[in-house]
């Protein structure tokens, strides 16, 4: 158990549709990060936070968007959901803002769009 | 952003002998190389990890080498085992974490 927390972990959805997908960090860590990994792809990174605060963002579509709250716990929103937005969808936590150190994954959500 | 590339995409070895990964990365200023092994349905988990300022980590039977000038490190596993078979990845840090596209090592008894 990495101790970082995501929900759910499992959804079916449709296509246009809308989700929200929730991480909750280790606690004591500052950072959160998400990634997309599709079908026998690689980590493709989205989004990353420190302290309620975006840093960097990656390949993050416009339909896509994040926040971190002031407890820290993250949400990422996928809205106009197309069928290439199915993928396993990971956050991970460091204590870190920069100089990463090790990064600890959730189980990850998995979503499915039909 | 920094940008990793990550070979080759698939290996298969026979158990006992040696597997080597490399990656390369674009952005000099990148100081933390980590590699995270992967298994079937589950998260990736930090394997080894290896700062700009060291040359060579080693770790058991798994080892990691950086060169800075050339911009590439690399995973090496010795007597490798059927449970090392897993997707792996290398990734470089500064500001974020990016990841090369993986590895899938196949470990045949």
């Amino acid at each position: 158990d990495s101790g970082v927390t995501q929900t759910p972990k499992h959804l079916i959805t449709a296509t246009g549709q809308r989700v929200t997908l929730r991480c909750s960090p280790r606690s004591g860590d500052l950072s959160v990060y998400w990634y997309q990994q599709s079908l026998d792809q690689g980590l493709q990174f989205l989004i990353h936070y420190y302290n309620g605060e975006e840093r960097a963002k990656g390949n993050i579509l416009e339909r896509f968007s994040a926040q971190q709250f002031p407890d820290l716990h993250s949400e990422l929103n996928l809205s106009s959901l197309e069928l290439g937005d199915s993928a396993l969808y990971f956050c991970a936590s460091s204590v870190a803002g920069s100089d990463t150190g090790e990064l600890f994954f959730g189980e990850g959500s998995r979503l499915t769009v039909l | 952003g920094e940008n990793v590339e990550q070979h080759p995409s698939t290996l298969s070895v026979q158990e006992g002998d040696s597997a080597v990964i490399k990656c390369t990365y674009s952005d000099s200023a990148s100081n933390y190389f980590p590699w995270y092994k992967q298994e079937l349905g589950k998260r990736p988990q930090l394997i080894i990890d290896i700062r700009s300022n060291v040359g060579e980590k080693k770790d058991q039977r798994i080892a990691v080498t950086l060169n800075k000038t050339a911009k590439h490190f690399s995973l090496h596993i010795t007597e490798t085992q059927p449970e090392d078979s897993a997707v792996y990845f290398c990734a470089a840090s500064l500001d974020d974490m990016r990841f090369g596209a993986g590895t899938r090592l196949t470990v045949k008894p």
